[in-house]
């Protein structure tokens, strides 16, 4: 089984510019979510998916930051214009059933350095 | 409040030593999940372990045991005989039945990470 697509893996962009990544669930999976990872850090949720609908984006920086999953499938995040503390990893991951205590799976992520 | 803490920053062992890699939780849910993912250089979360707040049994899996204990709001992650491909960041991380707005995203500790040496 595939397991969650990410692309692209390494992005370098100067600051005020914008970048768009894109995330593939596990064929399946209702369940869709973007995390923010900074070095040293834990991954902290942006936003949650179940199918096309949002369900929790409280944690989201609005400003700048959009994300859609048009279809209930492939999902893109989309940040705009991009700031020097955006310099992450950008996770996506899927889980196949709703409600808390799901197992999450991960996909690779997407490396973004802002300059 | 951080509601996942893992102390141990870093940790470095020799190969076939035995590690223990600490988690304390905070919840005031009665229910709740735990959970352990591995994150080698490549940056893939890799999932590891889930248990639920009702079963305190330990478990092992080969190398890998787990240690939950309610009563010190920990859940412990050992592995014995320690391996170099064992060298990555390991997070735990917590998921509450109650986390509000129907989200139920994992909330992660920051990581250990454990370099095994040769």
């Amino acid at each position: 089984e595939a397991g969650v697509a990410q692309s692209p893996r390494y992005k370098i962009i100067e600051k005020r510019q914008s970048v768009a990544f894109w995330c593939n669930p596990i064929s399946g999976h209702a369940t869709l979510y973007w995390y923010q990872q900074i070095l040293g850090q834990g991954p902290k949720l942006l936003i949650q998916f179940q199918n096309n609908g949002v369900v929790d984006d409280s944690q989201l920086p609005k400003d700048r930051f959009s994300a859609e999953r048009l279809k209930g499938v492939d999902s893109t995040l989309k940040i705009q214009p991009a700031k020097l503390e955006d310099s992450a990893v950008y996770l996506c991951a899927s889980s196949s059933q709703t409600g808390w205590g799901n197992t999450i799976y991960f996909g690779e992520g997407s490396w973004l350095t802002v300059v | 409040a951080q509601k996942v803490t893992q102390a141990q920053t870093e940790i470095s062992v020799v190969e076939k030593e035995d590690v223990t890699l600490d988690c304390v939780y905070e919840t005031r849910d009665t229910t709740y999940y735990l959970f352990w993912y591995k994150q080698p250089p490549s940056g893939e979360l890799v999932f590891l372990i889930r248990r639920n707040s009702f079963d305190e049994q330990n478990e092992i899996s080969g190398r890998y045991s787990w240690n939950f204990q309610k009563s010190t709001s920990s859940f412990n992650f050992t592995i014995t005989a320690s391996q170099v491909v064992d060298s990555a960041v390991y997070f735990c991380a917590l998921s509450e039945a109650y986390s509000g707005g129907g989200a139920d995203g994992l909330t992660f500790g920051k990581g250990t990470h454990l370099i095994i040496q040769p």
